[in-house]
């Protein structure tokens, strides 16, 4: 089945480090992807999508992910972390022709001081 | 621009009630999707609707409908509550239907049913 797989369920880092979340698909052509952020009680935020182009997307509140059609990932990074930046991170996306994007399941970023 | 707005914000239900919760969409989008958030099953598509049609729908039972109405504002209705109906409901909205357009999200309904 074509689907959106976050490896990690919790990742804790410390502010000021680097942070990389993980995210691998599994769709037949390219398909469009996004990264969304969680605040606790609140609705998703976009923080960066990708349908096609550049593999390496730019977007709000100093993220970028990387598209990397070898590996099937689509991983979030951000080259330090701030205590802000903790929330829940859900990728999603599907494939060409699909009107339905699938969420992953979420990865809980813990920031320690 | 205004951004997705969902009413209300908390509801609290008995078993067996039924309820409706609203989102009214960014100015100018025409789709608009529902989605229930639970700790055990993540985000789940509902429905989706453009242009008054549902156009797509998850995997759940009858009791799940919706509508969406010329202005573009939608509705959701969850008849004869259950226990594990209890969950973040999500609205989301996008210019054309979600497949390839982003989707920008309200803040959410959460339902309690008691």
């Amino acid at each position: 089945a074509q689907s959106v797989t976050q490896p990690d369920i919790h990742i804790t880092v410390s502010e000021g480090a680097s942070l990389e979340l993980r995210c691998n698909y599994s769709y037949g052509a390219t398909p469009y992807l996004f990264w969304y952020v969680q605040s606790p009680g609140q609705g998703l935020q976009l923080l960066l999508k990708y349908f096609s182009g550049d593999t390496l997307v730019q977007g709000i509140k100093g993220f970028e992910a990387e598209f990397k059609r070898s590996q099937s990932s689509f991983n979030l990074r951000k080259p330090s972390v701030h205590w802000s930046d903790a929330a829940e991170y859900f990728c999603a996306g599907g494939g060409r022709g699909s009107y339905i994007p699938t969420f992953g399941r979420g990865t809980s970023l813990i920031v320690h001081p | 621009k205004a951004g997705v707005t969902q009413t209300p914000r908390y509801l609290i239900k008995t078993r067996g009630q039924q309820v409706t919760l609203s989102c009214s969409p960014i100015s100018g989008h025409r789709s608009v999707s529902w989605y229930q958030q639970t700790p055990g099953q993540g985000l789940q598509f509902l429905f989706e609707y453009f242009s008054e049609t549902q156009r797509n729908k998850g995997n759940f039972p009858g009791r799940f409908s919706g509508r969406q109405f010329s202005n573009s504002r939608s509705e959701m209705n969850v008849s004869t509550l259950e226990l594990g109906d209890s969950a973040l409901y999500l609205c989301a909205s996008s210019l054309e239907p979600s497949g390839g357009y982003e989707q920008y999200f309200g803040p959410g309904t959460r339902l309690t049913v008691t």
